[in-house]
């Protein structure tokens, strides 16, 4: 079975700093994507960044940027810039690409605080 | 509509009560998903409905818990006999076509479920 790990609970960053959100995962399959959500107090879960497996090019969204490294099953998150409005529950999230494994596995999300 | 809506956004149960939420998905939108998402957790799968069909229910927690979606659009979880492990957030979401591709899933706002 897949499982997603992110080991940091909280993380704290300075407007305008950067920061980056670990994410690890385990899996069999060979071709996957992998999401990061954005939660804000609202609950409701915004999309920030997808990755397909198959390429090898690391996905960037304007001041969002992933290092994915597909040996190691890291899939980390950089935000650039931070601003106050990115304060909010980063989930990582897996999704197989096999019939039946359609599901968004998560993992226990990071809590981004942003001092300003 | 312009996203997914879910009602009631909260709703506080006695032990042993029956309750049913409510999702409208997109307009269009093939599949829909419902998720749990525990305090201080990340969302964790429950059921799946491609148009009317349900072809997943494998996270359902117990036999106290049904979804439907009769119609192939709006859906409705309901929880009979509630007790406190059912207190959570529980997430709808929906998806425009098959489950194959790169289709995000667009998350509503979620119901607090409390069961007191």
């Amino acid at each position: 079975a897949q499982t997603v790990t992110q080991s940091q609970p909280e993380m704290s960053v300075q407007e305008a700093e950067t920061v980056t959100l670990s994410c690890t995962y385990d899996t069999s399959e060979s071709d996957y994507y992998l999401f990061w959500y954005k939660q804000p107090p609202s609950r409701q879960m915004i999309l920030v960044i997808r990755q397909e497996a198959y390429k090898q090019q690391n996905a960037t969204e304007n001041r969002f940027s992933v290092n994915f490294q597909k040996a190691a099953k890291s899939f980390s998150l950089k935000i650039s810039d931070s601003q106050l409005g990115d304060a909010a529950m980063y989930f990582c999230a897996y999704r197989g690409l096999n019939e039946g494994t359609y599901k968004y596995i998560f993992g226990t999300g990071t809590r981004l605080k942003v001092l300003a | 509509g312009a996203g997914v809506s879910q009602s009631p956004r909260y709703k506080v149960a006695k032990r042993g009560q029956d309750v049913a939420l409510r999702c409208d998905p997109i307009s269009g939108h093939v599949s829909l998903f419902w998720y749990q998402q525990a305090l201080g957790q990340g969302p964790e799968f429950l059921t799946y409905f491609q148009n009317e069909a349900q072809l997943d229910k494998s996270g359902l927690p117990s036999d106290r818990f049904f979804a439907e979606r009769p119609e192939g659009s709006v859906s409705t979880l309901k929880i009979q006999r509630t007790q406190q492990e059912d207190s959570a957030v529980y997430l709808c979401a929906s998806s425009l076509v098959w489950v194959s591709g790169h289709n995000e899933q667009f998350f509503g706002p979620g119901t607090r479920l409390t069961v007191l």
